[in-house]
């Protein structure tokens, strides 16, 4: 079956970038995604990429993709307080059934 | 607007209860899911329905029962809750398969 893992915790000071890493199992996938969850919120879709590509930058915010060894990043340039939050890496599922999600990386930014 | 909306935002209930909660989305999406998100922030899909159809049901316990008047709507109902049922659980939407998700705000179910 499918299986996304992540790192549970990343810890940085304002101004640092932060790099969060996933790796997923069904090569298939054709978007990977990144979803971000602020404290008592839902889930709000960050970015995403395409499977034929190898990196997409948007704003602060460059994912990339090494579909040979099934890994994903996201990596977050001079990160703030306010990017605070659990970030979910997420593929389909078998037969696009549902997304499916890892664990979450909970990510803490400290003044 | 708000695209995914699920009520109650919150609920209390006793062990025992039967309780629902509603979701509906406004975005036309043809398939509607019900994900569980336990107190270490696991995300777990329950259901997903197509087109007001059961296509998937992950091991969940038939105590829970998934209910689609309509394509726009997804109602989960829980009968004789336990303990165990204490999470946040999310509605989310899609058009098709491999297409953004949409979620709504989650409803944190207590069981006391």
């Amino acid at each position: 079956g499918e299986d996304v893992e992540q790192s549970l915790f990343l810890s940085v000071r304002e101004g640092d970038s932060s790099v969060i890493n996933c790796t997923y199992t069904d090569s298939s996938s054709t978007y990977l995604y990144w979803y971000k969850q602020e404290p008592g919120a839902g889930l709000q879709l960050l970015t995403y990429i395409f499977s034929n590509m190898d990196m997409k930058q948007d704003q602060r915010l460059t994912v990339l993709l090494n579909k040979k060894d099934k890994h994903l990043s996201l990596r977050i340039a001079d990160t703030q307080t306010g990017d605070s939050a659990i970030y979910f890496c997420a593929e389909w599922g078998e037969a696009g059934t549902a997304l499916i999600f890892g664990k979450g990386t909970t990510l803490s930014v400290s003044s | 607007d708000t695209a995914v909306s699920q009520t109650p935002k919150y609920l209390v209930t006793q062990m025992g209860n039967d309780k629902s909660i509603k979701c509906e989305q406004n975005l036309g999406h043809d398939t509607m899911y019900w994900y569980k998100q336990d107190s270490k922030k696991f995300l777990k899909i329950m259901f997903s329905y197509n087109n007001k159809e059961l296509i998937i049901n992950e091991t969940v316990p038939n105590r829970f029962s998934p209910k689609s008047p309509d394509k726009a709507h997804l109602n989960l109902h829980i009968n004789s809750l336990e303990l165990g049922d204490s999470a946040v659980y999310f509605c989310a939407s899609s058009q098709g398969d491999v297409s953004e998700a949409f979620f709504g705000q989650g409803t944190r179910l207590t069981v006391v």
